[in-house]
C-alpha cells in the first residue's frame, strides 16, 4: 500500500484531456513539494513535473500540475499516442523522513 | 550531459551481499543529492536510499534499513548501494538517480537505465 495514492489506470482519446489525482497528507503532498514522472514500457522514469507545476526544459506544456491542500494532480491535453505509460507521482514525507511514490496510474490512449 | 551508470546487479541467494555503483558524469557530483529507487517485476517504483551532496546525510527506507547502506565518493563520482541480508523481495530493477538541483535534498532529475538485481536459491 502506498502512502501516495493514485488510481491505477486512466484513459482518453487522442486529443483529449486526462488528469491523474495523488493524494497524500499533511506529511507529503500537504507540506511538501510534487514531483511526477513518466515511465514508458521498458525503460527508466523520466523527470515530468517538479516542485508542483514545474516543468523541466523539453517537457511539452501539453503535460501540467497543481496542487490543492493534500492532493496534487498531472494533466495531459492534447492525449497522443506516445503519452501511454505509467505516470507516477512523488513527495517528501516528513514522518517517515524519506521521499514516497505513489503506485502508479497507467495512460491509455483508446 | 549527464550520464548514471549502474552496476553491480547479479543473481544472488537469500541472504547474501551485493554492492552495486553508480558512476555519474556531465555535473559536478559532489553539489548533488543521490539517490537509489527500485522497481519489483510489475510494480511501482520504490525509493531506497538518498544521500545528501558533501555532508552525506543520509536516509534509507524502512523496508530496507539496517540491511542497505547508501554512501558516495565524491572524489570518484560515484554512488553506492551496499547491500546485506538480500530477500526474495529485494528482487528488482534498481535506479541510480541525481536530485534535480544543487538545493534538492532529494528529487529523481535524472536517472541511469537501471541494473537488475534477483534474489533466489
Amino acid at each position: 500500500q502506498s502512502v501516495l495514492t493514485q488510481p491505477p489506470s486512466a484513459s482518453g482519446a487522442p486529443g483529449q484531456t486526462v488528469t491523474i489525482y495523488c493524494s497524500g497528507s499533511s506529511s507529503n503532498i500537504g507540506g511538501n513539494y510534487v514531483n511526477w514522472y513518466q515511465q514508458l514500457p521498458e525503460t527508466a522514469p523520466k523527470l515530468l513535473i517538479f516542485n508542483h507545476s514545474q516543468r523541466p526544459s523539453g517537457v511539452p506544456d501539453r503535460f501540467s500540475g497543481s496542487k490543492s491542500g493534500t492532493s496534487a494532480s498531472l494533466a495531459i491535453s492534447g492525449l497522443q499516442s506516445e503519452d501511454e505509460a505509467d505516470y507516477y507521482c512523488a513527495a517528501w514525507d516528513d514522518s517517515l523522513n524519506g521521499p514516497v511514490f505513489g503506485g502508479g496510474t497507467k495512460v491509455t490512449v483508446l | 550531459e549527464v550520464q548514471l551508470l549502474e552496476s553491480g546487479g547479479d543473481l544472488v541467494q537469500p541472504g547474501w551481499s551485493l554492492r552495486l555503483s553508480c558512476a555519474a558524469s556531465g555535473f559536478t557530483f559532489g553539489n548533488y543529492a543521490m539517490s537509489w529507487a527500485r522497481q519489483a517485476p510489475g510494480k511501482g517504483l520504490e525509493w531506497v536510499a538518498v544521500i545528501r551532496g558533501s555532508a552525506g546525510t543520509t536516509y534509507h527506507a524502512n523496508s530496507v534499513k539496517g540491511r542497505f547502506t547508501i554512501s558516495r565518493d565524491n572524489s570518484k563520482n560515484t554512488l553506492y548501494l551496499q547491500m546485506t541480508g538480500l530477500r526474495a523481495e529485494d528482487t528488482a530493477v534498481y535506479y541510480c538517480a541525481k536530485a534535480i538541483n544543487t538545493a534538492s535534498r532529494w528529487g529523481g532529475g535524472s536517472w541511469g537505465r537501471g541494473v537488475l538485481v534477483t534474489v533466489s536459491s
